[in-house]
């Protein structure tokens, strides 16, 4: 079975400060790992993706995630906060050729001005 | 399309009454997947589609939900006597690629169903 915890309910960062939002993972084989952001009254938006190759992977917007295989992390990374980045963010696996998408329950991330 | 469009945006049905929403993938996406997020949570995978073929419908939590994709294209989830735990955000995904789940899905901003 597959499962990805998001230990932070919230998390709380002024604008302009660096921001990490937590992920871990747990899967029988190799990891395909996924970052969504979901904006109030909107679907969920891709942001980056984990398949294979540098483990510091860029996304949309600024972001980027560190897939670290050792300690089963993929945690979310901005160097610079913006209010505009407020939002739900859900943190993602699939596990080998399978298409089934497991999600993490989500960090509700608020920036402050 | 542009994106992924799901209707109704929102649902009010009493309890035992059937219920049917749509999905219209983006044009040439091969899978499509549906997915029930509850208030809080994250979302929850109920069935996989490769173009008209359900090959995934593991997650679909009764015998009371049903989903069809029958020319491979528009998607249908239909809930029968609805109960008030069916309340819930049905988002409907959907993918470029077939096999393996390396390629990342574009949602739709879903059906809040409301079960009174």
């Amino acid at each position: 079975a597959q499962s990805v915890a998001q230990p932070e309910d919230q998390v709380n960062v002024a604008e302009g400060n660096p921001l990490t939002v937590k992920c871990t993972y747990s899967v029988s084989g190799n990891p395909y790992l996924f970052w969504y952001v979901q904006y109030p009254n909107r679907g969920l938006q891709f942001l980056l993706k984990y398949i294979t190759g540098d483990n510091l992977v860029k996304g949309s917007y600024g972001f980027e995630a560190e897939f670290n295989k050792s300690q089963t992390s993929f945690h979310l990374k901005k160097p610079s906060a913006l209010v505009s980045d407020s939002a739900l963010y859900f943190c993602a696996v699939v596990s080998g050729g399978y298409q089934k998408v497991t999600f993490g329950t989500g960090t509700k991330l608020q920036v402050i001005p | 399309g542009a994106g992924v469009s799901q209707s109704p945006r929102y649902k009010v049905a009493k309890r035992g009454q059937d219920v049917a929403l749509r999905c219209d993938p983006i044009s040439g996406h091969v899978s499509l997947f549906w997915y029930q997020q509850a208030l809080g949570q994250g979302p929850e995978f109920l069935t996989y589609f490769q173009n008209e073929a359900q090959l995934d419908k593991s997650g679909l939590p009764s015998d009371r939900f049903f989903a069809e994709r029958p020319e491979g294209s528009v998607s249908t989830l239909k809930i029968q006597r609805t109960q008030q735990e069916d309340s819930a955000v049905y988002l409907c995904a959907s993918s470029l690629r077939q096999g393996r789940g390396n390629t990342e899905a574009f949602f739709g901003q879903g059906t809040r169903l409301t079960v009174v």
